[in-house]
């Protein structure tokens, strides 16, 4: 069985710019999580996605936006890029929303901002 | 607000050595607590779950702990190797949401 899949892997943008990750759940997973991970904030919560619907968000600003499609897939948005959001960019999926659901990472999207 | 943190923030033990790594949290209403293993800027892989009305949980030479009255979670090694190298983080969930509250992590290098 696939587990969490990221793509890309890496990137690499400009101040300014917008970007768009993805992410793909591992099969009949319908829950995804997305996580922001810098080395002085540790890791944060970005929002999750059941159903197609945001369920909950993190403390991010409006430039940070996601979306889930029927095929469970996500991704999320950030838009004018700054220095500030380089960091690594996880996603989780778990089979479904709340209870005791174990959850599974991907192996993430490294954003740098230039 | 929920809050986890885990101590040490980093640990050297020489190979073989039996090791304890701790986690806490201030609010007690969890749902479960998961521990993960992170490798240099890699994603997070599930070591061990513990559902809030369990005590423990074993995988191999691991095994976690879980006291939620106390707010306190520990994981155990045993027989650690230079493996076993890698950042461990602990992360509690609460009901009705798949978010997760992380520890800052602990740093564990093992020397061979």
């Amino acid at each position: 069985k696939a587990g969490v899949t990221q793509t890309p892997r890496y990137l690499i943008k400009t101040r300014g710019q917008q970007v768009t990750l993805s992410c793909s759940p591992i099969s009949g997973h319908r829950s995804v999580s997305w996580y922001q991970q810098t080395p002085g904030q540790g890791l944060q919560f970005l929002f999750e996605y059941f159903s197609e619907t945001q369920r909950n968000k993190g403390n991010f600003p409006g430039r940070f936006s996601g979306r889930q499609f029927s095929n469970s897939r996500s991704e999320m948005n950030v838009s004018t890029l700054e220095l500030g959001d380089s960091a690594l960019y996880l996603c989780a999926s778990s089979w479904k929303f709340g209870g005791g659901n174990e959850q599974f990472f991907g192996p993430g999207t490294r954003l740098t901002v230039l | 607000k929920q809050e986890v943190t885990q101590i040490p923030a980093a640990l050297s033990v020489p190979e073989g050595e039996n090791l304890v790594l701790n986690c806490s949290f201030t609010d007690s209403a969890i749902y479960n607590l998961q521990w993960f293993r992170q490798d240099p800027g890699k994603g997070l892989t599930s070591l061990l779950l513990i559902q809030s009305s369990q005590r423990e949980q074993t995988s191999g030479r691991l095994n976690a702990s879980l006291d939620k009255s106390s707010g306190r979670s520990t994981l155990y090694i045993a027989a650690s190797q230079p493996g076993d190298s890698a950042t461990y983080l602990c992360a509690v969930k609460e009901d009705g949401s798949e978010k997760l509250v992380f520890g800052k992590g602990t740093k564990l290098t093992v020397n061979p």
